[in-house]
């Protein structure tokens, strides 16, 4: 199984600031790794897949980099609603999984 | 508009069964993988199970393989997850998820709002 390594567990910012999420994995899943937003109470809501695409009516601040084992999610601006839990995930290999999470809090 | 909306989840004894249900609509139901996926209370998101697009494809996690069976009913664009032999450890909010594309099972772009399943004597 591969194993999603999330850092930080929690990243305390301010709006306007610039948000570096990462997400290691165990072995290399190519380019087929995903990244989330979750808030509490609603959907998880997909932003980035196969590493750097961004999703349909996803902001041009949300960007996603990486291959192999070594991914980032960047946000460039905070915005209010941007607060919230970032997961990444991986299907290069099944089991499909999830990394711990991300939680970005308003600092 | 895609929407996917669950159901079927409730309390349930240790050791007992629940049958959720996913209703899809907005898209080509039969063209797409979709995806169970759960989160505990407190905990992150932990993939369940998926299937194909025709049924002909199925995979599990290990945690709940040999309890758990996914189908769906194409014609009525529906999703099914019969949950046997339940455990404490599967009390959680169940989401059901759309795949991205048709060509592959990798990633997913529209989620239910999920339903909760509560395992508790």
């Amino acid at each position: 199984e591969t194993v999603l390594t999330q850092s930080p567990a929690t990243l305390s910012l301010s709006p306007g600031e610039r948000a570096t999420l990462s997400c290691r994995a165990s072995q290399s899943v190519s380019s087929y790794l995903a990244w989330y937003q979750h808030k509490p109470g609603q959907a998880p809501r997909l932003l980035i897949y196969g590493s750097s695409n961004r999703a349909t009516g996803i902001p041009a601040r949300f960007s996603g980099s990486g291959s192999g084992t070594d991914f980032t999610l960047t946000i460039s601006s905070l915005e209010p609603e941007d607060f919230a839990v970032y997961y990444c995930q991986q299907r290069g290999e099944w089991p499909l999984t999830f990394g711990g999470g991300t939680k970005v809090e308003i600092k | 508009e895609v929407q996917l909306l669950e159901s079927g989840g409730g309390l349930v004894q240790p050791g007992g069964s629940l049958r959720l249900s996913c209703a899809a609509s907005g898209f080509t139901f039969s063209n797409f993988c979709i995806s169970w996926i759960r989160q505990a209370p407190g905990k992150g998101l932990e993939w369940v199970s998926v299937i194909s697009g025709s049924g002909g494809a199925i995979y599990y996690a290990d945690s709940v393989r040999g309890r758990f069976t996914i189908s769906r009913d194409n014609s009525k664009n529906t999703l099914f997850l019969q949950m046997n032999s339940l455990r404490v450890e599967d009390a959680a909010v169940y989401f059901c998820a759309k795949a991205v594309s048709t060509t592959s099972c990798r990633h997913f772009d529209y989620w239910g709002q999920g339903t909760r399943v509560t395992v508790s004597s």
